[in-house]
Parts: structure tokens; sequence; C-alpha cells
């Protein structure tokens, strides 16, 4: 059983570029939430996702936008890529009805460099 | 504002020497705190959740407890193989999000 996938595990942008990144949730997972970890930080909270759509947002600006598709799988997109954008990009997936506590299962990652 | 406070941000253990992680937190309701192992380049690994004062949780060599304001993750006899960043994270009653600490970096050294 494949495990939270992300893709591509690791991508060097220039600043005012734009950058997709794609997650696979966990199978007999239907929410997926978005986490940026800079380094030596706690993952900070983006968005999450249910049933394609946004279901709560954490401190991030517009330039920060997601996807969720029939299949589970998300896409999180950043515009206008700026120095601090560089980090390590968490997908975490949930099962399916899991409660408001439910724990977390995340994804090994994303790691953005912006020059 | 919901907050997570961790502490130390890092501890140095000699094999076999047991001691414990603290994690302070304030949160307008809690739905649950979680503790998680993530290792260096990899995404966090679930280890516990905690639901209400004085539970506890056990694995291994490690053991959570909680209070209404804090929770402890307890190290007993570590192995250098439980090195690793430590997250304490919790959930509130009105949202969906997870809120993390900035974690302990835990060095077993054999």
């Amino acid at each position: 059983d494949a495990g939270v996938t992300q893709s591509p595990t690791h991508l060097i942008k220039t600043r005012g570029q734009q950058v997709t990144l794609r997650c696979s949730p966990k199978s007999g997972h239907d929410t997926v939430s978005w986490y940026q970890q800079a380094l030596g930080q706690g993952p900070q909270f983006i968005f999450q996702y249910y049933e394609e759509e946004e279901r709560q947002r954490g401190n991030f600006p517009d330039r920060f936008s997601g996807h969720q598709f029939p299949n589970y799988s998300s896409e999180l997109n950043v515009n206008a890529l700026w120095l601090g954008d560089s980090a390590l990009y968490l997908c975490a997936s949930s099962p399916a009805g899991t409660p408001r506590h439910g724990e977390l299962f995340f994804g090994e990652g994303s790691r953005l460099t912006v020059l | 504002e919901d907050q997570v406070t961790q502490s130390p941000e890092a501890l140095r253990l000699q094999e076999g020497e047991s001691s414990s992680l603290n994690c302070s937190y304030t949160v307008s309701g809690l739905r649950g705190l979680f503790w998680y192992r993530q290792d260096p380049g990899k995404g966090p690994e679930f280890l516990f959740t905690l639901y209400s004062a004085g539970e506890e949780k056990e694995k291994e060599r490690l053991k959570a407890t909680l209070t209404k304001k804090e929770s402890f993750l307890h190290i007993t006899a570590p192995k250098p193989e439980d090195s690793a960043t430590y997250l304490c994270a919790v959930r509130n009653t009105g949202g969906f999000k997870t809120i993390f600490g900035a974690g302990t970096r835990l060095f077993v050294k054999a």
C-alpha cells in the first residue's frame, strides 16, 4: 500500500517564476493538507482540501493556490516566487471520514530552492 | 491565537540516559495534541494523539503525557536510532488545521 507520494522531490527556480507541486494521498484518504517547512522550523499550515474544495486556509498570500482532483490527488501552485518561498513543502493526507482530531500522514516533501 | 512552544530546542543524550521533552500549548479548545517524529529530509511520522488532561500513551521507549497546559515526551534509555526531531502539534475544536511547534532536535550518542 503506497503512502503519500509527492513530486518533484527537489527543484530550483528563480525569483518571479511559478511552480506546481503534486501530491497523491494514501489509499483510502480523501483529505489533503499542504504545509511549508522552513529550515529549523515546524511545518506551517497553508491550506486543506476536501471534496475538491479549499476547506481552510492558513496565513499565506494569494500567490499560494491549490486544487484537488476527483481522485483526491492535489496540486499546490505558487506564483511570483521570491527567496522566502525556499522551503520543504509537505503534503499530508487523512483517512476518509476523519474526525477533526485525526492524525496526518505525510509525504517525503518537495524541496524548493528559489535563487 | 493558538500556539505551541517546544523546549529545549536541542538535546544531546548519551545512550541509556533518560530525559523528557516539553511542549507548552495555548489553544481555544483542544481537540487533540499530537507528537510526530521527523528524520532529516523526511516528512513527519505520527507517534501519538492525546485528547484530554491525564491521558498517557506509550510506544517502545517513548511515553507521552498531557496536562491542561503542557505535554511531555519521556524517552527511557534512548538508543542512537532515536535521534530525530520531535514535533508537537495541536488541533482546536473550531477548525481543521494542525498547528506545529518548532520541534526538539534529539541527538543520542552511543
